[in-house]
């Protein structure tokens, strides 16, 4: 079974610059998050889709960070314009729930690593 | 809010040696806690679930217990290698409909030869 993919592994970009992430999650995974991993911190949910919809946005900056998935399957993760503390691991996870949270696990991708300079 | 710690930040240790990782957090209605495995340019590994009625999960040489009541979890790992040389972190799944993952900081493990 393939892993969850993500691209491009590395970014570099200027501050004000626009960057895109793509994320393809484990076939037949109705939900999907998009986590941000600031160096020496753990994960932390920027956003989480059911199929096609928006569950939970709560953490994510709007006025920068914007999210979608269409036809439920791959979901981009776009940053404009980007500022020197978004420089961090962007991580895709997914799973296919269960309808127990308490056993549920999350599958996570590679991740994309943006340094904004 | 739920806020999750992880002690030490870093340990390092002669192969051979057990060892214990330690977790804690703030509110005890999870769903489960889940220790993860990060490897440098790699996402995250699921090593451990233990859901919040149980005590604790075994899986090869990792232990891993949950005292809801006092918010603690420990990572035991036996005979340790220097292939376990990694980042451990520790996620509790939290209360709501939603039941989102709050990780720890993570201990970085480096198991010498």
């Amino acid at each position: 079974e393939a892993g969850v993919a993500q691209s491009p592994r590395y970014k570099i970009i200027e501050k004000r610059q626009s960057v895109a992430f793509w994320c393809n999650p484990i076939s037949g995974h109705a939900t999907l998050y998009w986590y941000q991993q600031i160096l020496g911190q753990g994960p932390k949910l920027l956003i989480q889709f059911q199929n096609n919809g928006v569950v939970d946005d709560s953490q994510l900056p709007k006025d920068r960070f914007s999210a979608e998935r269409l036809k439920g399957v791959d979901s981009t993760l776009k940053i404009q314009p980007a500022k020197l503390e978004d420089s961090a691991v962007y991580l895709c996870a997914s799973t296919q729930p269960s309808g127990f949270l308490s056993t549920d696990t999350q599958y996570f991708g590679p991740g994309t690593r943006l340094t904004v300079l | 809010k739920q806020e999750v710690t992880q002690i030490p930040a870093a340990l390092s240790v002669p192969e051979g040696e057990n060892l214990v990782l330690n977790c804690s957090f703030t509110d005890s209605a999870i769903y489960n806690l889940q220790w993860f495995r990060q490897d440098p340019g790699k996402g995250l590994t699921s090593l451990l679930l233990i859901q919040s009625s149980q005590r604790e999960q075994t899986s090869g040489r990792l232990n891993a217990s949950l005292d809801k009541s006092s918010g603690r979890s420990t990572l035991y790992i036996a005979a340790s290698q220097p292939g376990d040389s990694a980042t451990y972190l520790c996620a509790v799944r939290g209360g709501g409909s939603q039941g989102n993952l709050i990780f720890g900081k993570g201990t970085k493990l480096s198991v010498k030869p």
